[in-house]
């Protein structure tokens, strides 16, 4: 069965301070999609990035990096050098292709940044 | 591009009313979309799944009879709540698959929803 393990609860982190959001996965398909979202006191969810299987490759975007490793079935998001802005819930998601296109989401993550 | 919308944004009803919560695609045809519920400080679990002109694919344990989906058009579908109950009350959001890209899903901006 397809699995999002976000084994941190809540994070609080002093600012500046570097942070590592944990996402483990689990699914029997070689191709496959994973997914970050942000999730603020607003509710709305805002996307952060989307990595296929085949693509093991690292991402970097500003402050914000992910790591995504096949052979631990890991998808973790660091947050370096971490504002108060970045406080909220983290989510990070599994969509099979093809297939019924679900997202399987993990628990999340509540990130808490203090001044 | 890719603007999911979702009205209203908060609805607050009695017990035993039923509420429409309207989900719209507004620069993209949807061939299918999400309905999600998310309980406080918990993650968001699917209801159920909406193609359009064919009936909605409901996840194990959600009410059918409880939660009508209607996708009446590429760029409209709906979620009725009926005859809603107090622990009803929940944060609802949608999501919508453009049709030439299968992966990915742009969600709205929630709904919450409060039953007294």
């Amino acid at each position: 069965a397809q699995k999002v393990t976000q084994a941190q609860t809540e994070i609080s982190v002093v600012e500046k301070e570097d942070v590592t959001l944990d996402c483990v996965y689990e699914t029997r398909d070689t191709t496959y999609y994973l997914f970050w979202y942000k999730q603020p006191p607003s509710g709305e969810l805002v996307f952060l990035i989307r990595r296929n299987s085949f693509d093991e490759q690292n991402e970097i975007s500003g402050r914000y990096s992910w790591n995504f490793q096949k052979s631990t079935s890991s998808f973790n998001f660091t947050i370096t050098a971490s504002q108060v802005v970045d406080s909220a819930v983290y989510f990070c998601a599994l969509s099979e292709n093809p297939g019924t296109y679900k997202y399987i989401f993990g628990t999340g993550t509540r990130l808490k940044v203090l001044a | 591009g890719a603007v999911v919308s979702q009205h209203p944004s908060w609805v607050i009803c009695k017990s035993g009313t039923s509420v429409k919560i309207e989900c719209r695609s507004l620069d993209f045809q949807a061939t299918t979309m999400f309905w999600y519920r998310q309980f406080p400080k918990q993650s968001l679990m699917l209801m159920a799944t909406s193609n359009e002109g064919s009936k909605a694919t409901y996840e194990q344990g959600v009410e059918k009879d409880k939660f009508l989906i209607n996708h009446a058009s590429l760029t409209l579908s709906t979620l009725t709540v009926t005859s809603a109950h107090p622990e009803d009350s929940s944060f609802y959001i949608c999501s919508a698959r453009i049709r030439q890209i299968s992966y990915e899903q742009y969600f709205g901006p929630g709904t919450r929803l409060t039953v007294t």
